[in-house]
């Protein structure tokens, strides 16, 4: 089974609307983190936001939120008021356990902002 | 420099050359780690080292031999490849910092293998 699950292969939005990109992911361990990256065209992956297993609340970082159901094992990113830079691919990742430090990406979601 | 530099960019080989990639990162963290991105498949994660240690290794085939001379650099020797080896390679380096440890990924290389 897929550790992490992105269903949208790809989405459009129009610039200043909020989009939220789906996440759902798979472990039995307690204690893992969830990380969203950005990669644009030029290749680079960009650390957007993270949020813990243990963690109360919704992670927030500017434009971006996180909307972390832990009972339904999903991590959507929100992105609000879209901007034309926005579009590039987004990657869902998540490290399980406290040992382990390395990530275990999904498929992506390509979006699209348009003016 | 800042961040993590890779270099080449853009690297394009014969099966039998034989060829380096670089990662130099400059955040001061103690793990780096190479990824292989392929066109249409997720990230996948190929070697993780720890202080210079290698501590993980993802059944990656021989002709890809990784180096870590110090916590700052990384290298990935290339021989023999074929031609699904061509994609994207990158680099990313962290620090100690329980689950919420971030990973920072270079500009990576785009191998072709011809």
């Amino acid at each position: 089974a897929q550790k992490i699950t992105q269903t949208q292969p790809g989405m459009f939005v129009q610039e200043k609307e909020a989009v939220t990109l789906d996440c759902t992911y798979d472990t039995s361990d307690p204690s893992y983190g969830l990380f969203w990256y950005k990669q644009p065209s030029s290749g680079e992956m960009i650390f957007l936001i993270y949020q813990g297993s243990y963690d109360q609340q919704n992670a927030t970082e500017g434009r971006y939120s996180l909307n972390f159901q832990k009972a339904r094992k999903s991590a959507n990113l929100v992105i609000s008021a879209s901007q034309l830079g926005d579009s590039a691919m987004y990657f869902c990742a998540m490290r399980e356990g406290r040992e382990r430090r390395a990530l275990t990406f999904g498929s992506g979601t390509r979006l699209q902002v348009q003016p | 420099e800042t961040g993590v530099t890779q270099t080449p960019r853009h690297l394009v080989m014969g099966m039998t050359n034989k060829k380096s990639l670089k990662c130099e990162q400059h955040l001061g963290h103690n793990a780096m780690y190479w990824y292989k991105q392929s066109a249409k498949k997720p990230l996948e994660l190929m070697f993780v080292y720890n202080f210079k240690e290698q501590t993980e290794n993802n059944s990656v085939p021989s002709r890809f031999s990784p180096e870590c001379p110090n916590s700052s650099h990384l290298f990935l020797h290339l021989h023999t490849l074929q031609p699904e080896d061509s994609a994207l390679y990158l680099c990313a380096s962290s620090q100690d910092g329980g689950l919420g440890e971030t990973q920072y990924f270079g500009p990576g290389t785009r191998l072709l293998v011809l």
